[in-house]
């Protein structure tokens, strides 16, 4: 069975600084990957995804992810955070072959400091 | 619609009453998806919709949880004699292809008191 790990639960970043949340999955092939954003009583916003073709995908709001085969990871980043990027992130994972449901991760808490 | 609707954006119930949440997709969206989340945790699936009929409804807590989708469009989840543990933020998702991912709407909050 496929299956999300999201190791940090919560990370701390100074305004401007980058930022790094790790997403590794376990699955047998090459599937769909995702990163959503949950701002604080809001719903899910698709920030990126990933089915084929070039590794580094670039997404809304100044994010970027890459994914790496052979680690099995799709790891987001973003160059320099803002303090409305304080939310919390999930990745998400999708078969190539089926439109069965997405197994989420557990979610990244990010708060931003001044 | 512009966006996945949900109704109501907020319900609390008395334990052991039934409840409704409804969700209205994208148009023309075939999927459609129900997840719930509890206060701290990542999101659960209940049931998906690929147009009136549902594949998979494995993540159906108990048989006190219903889903239905007719018409292709609107999907009711009903949930019969609501225990505390219940209480969680139901979220509705539609999609055009796999590929796209979901289009989530701002969820249900449903407290049982």
């Amino acid at each position: 069975a496929q299956s999300v790990t999201q190791p940090d639960i919560h990370i701390t970043v100074s305004e401007g600084a980058s930022l790094e949340l790790r997403c590794n999955y376990s699955y047998g092939a090459t599937p769909y990957l995702f990163w959503y954003v949950q701002s604080p009583g809001q719903g899910l916003q698709l920030l990126l995804k990933y089915f084929s073709g070039d590794t580094l995908v670039q997404g809304i709001k100044g994010f970027e992810a890459e994914f790496k085969r052979s680690q099995s990871s799709f790891n987001l980043r973003k160059p320099s955070v803002h303090w409305s990027d304080a939310a919390e992130y999930f990745c998400a994972v999708g078969e190539t072959d089926s439109w069965g449901k997405l197994q989420f991760g557990a979610g990244t808490q990010v708060v931003v400091t001044p | 619609g512009a966006g996945v609707s949900q109704s109501p954006s907020n319900k609390v119930t008395e334990k052991g009453k039934d409840v409704e949440l409804r969700c209205d997709p994208i148009s023309g969206h075939t999927a459609l998806y129900w997840y719930r989340q509890s206060l701290g945790q990542g999101l659960e699936f209940l049931i998906y919709f690929q147009g009136n009929s549902a594949p998979d409804k494995s993540g159906l807590p108990s048989d006190r949880f219903s889903a239905e989708r007719t018409g292709g469009s609107v999907s009711t989840l009903t949930i019969q004699r609501t225990q505390q543990e219940d209480s969680a933020v139901y979220l509705c998702a539609s999609s055009l292809a796999r590929s796209d991912g979901y289009t989530f709407g701002s969820g249900t909050r449903l407290t049982v008191v």
